[in-house]
């Protein structure tokens, strides 16, 4: 299996444009994470799925942030407008049902000028 | 919401000494704790877990001991080599998916 796959794995773009991360998590896993990672708040989890529905979004930082799920295989991380306080390395992990392992992708580094 | 704490931020040891880790949550309901490796430019990897219900596990040189009395919970490396140098990563959890993370080890092992 090809693990998780994230894209771009580098994004630079200006203060106000808008930001599209991609996840594919490993096929056949249930469970969706995004986390977005800085220096100075570490790891945190802003959402996950189950079965391609939103389960807990309560780490979503404010309204400009959005993740959808259209399928089993596809998930989105949006940012509109970006702002320079959104630069972070930002990640998708995935991981079965029952299964206690998240398998982390290879990250999104965001940089908003 | 759950808290975790995580000491040292840095640690500096050398090969072949022992490392250990130290983190302190507060949910009493977290029942979950894994621990994740991240190597430089490259996503965490889960390097070892305990559950509630255990005290201590242990696979080959690394090993964790969980006192949920006092809330804490250790990462041990015996016979650390260069490549474990790494950011080790405590986390807690109530359910086993939503994961609430320390702020990271940064480990060196020096040869």
């Amino acid at each position: 299996d090809a693990g998780v796959i994230q894209s771009p794995r580098h994004e630079v773009t200006e203060m106000g444009q808008e930001v599209t991360l991609r996840c594919k998590p490993i096929s056949g896993h249930d469970y969706l994470f995004w986390y977005r990672q800085t220096m100075m708040r570490g790891l945190e989890l802003l959402i996950y799925f189950n079965n391609n529905v939103p389960i807990d979004d309560s780490g979503m930082p404010e309204d400009r942030f959005s993740a959808k799920m259209p399928n089993a295989s596809f998930s989105t991380l949006k940012i509109q407008p970006s702002e320079p306080r959104d630069s972070a390395v930002y990640f998708c992990a995935s991981t079965l049902q029952g299964g206690e392992t998240q398998y982390f992708g290879p990250g999104t580094r965001l940089l908003v000028l | 919401g759950e808290n975790v704490e995580q000491h040292p931020s840095t640690l500096s040891v050398q090969e072949g000494d022992s490392a250990v880790i130290k983190c302190t949550y507060s949910d009493s309901a977290s029942n979950y704790f894994p621990w994740y490796k991240q190597e430089l430019g490259k996503g965490p990897q889960l390097i070892i877990d305990i559950r509630s219900n255990v005290g201590e596990k242990k696979d080959q040189r690394i090993a964790v001991t969980l006192n949920k009395t006092a809330k804490h919970f250790s990462l041990h490396i015996t016979e650390t080599q260069p490549e474990d140098s790494a950011v080790y990563f405590c986390a807690a959890s109530p359910s086993g998916y939503a994961l609430n993370f320390g702020k990271g080890t940064s480990l060196l092992v020096t040869p």
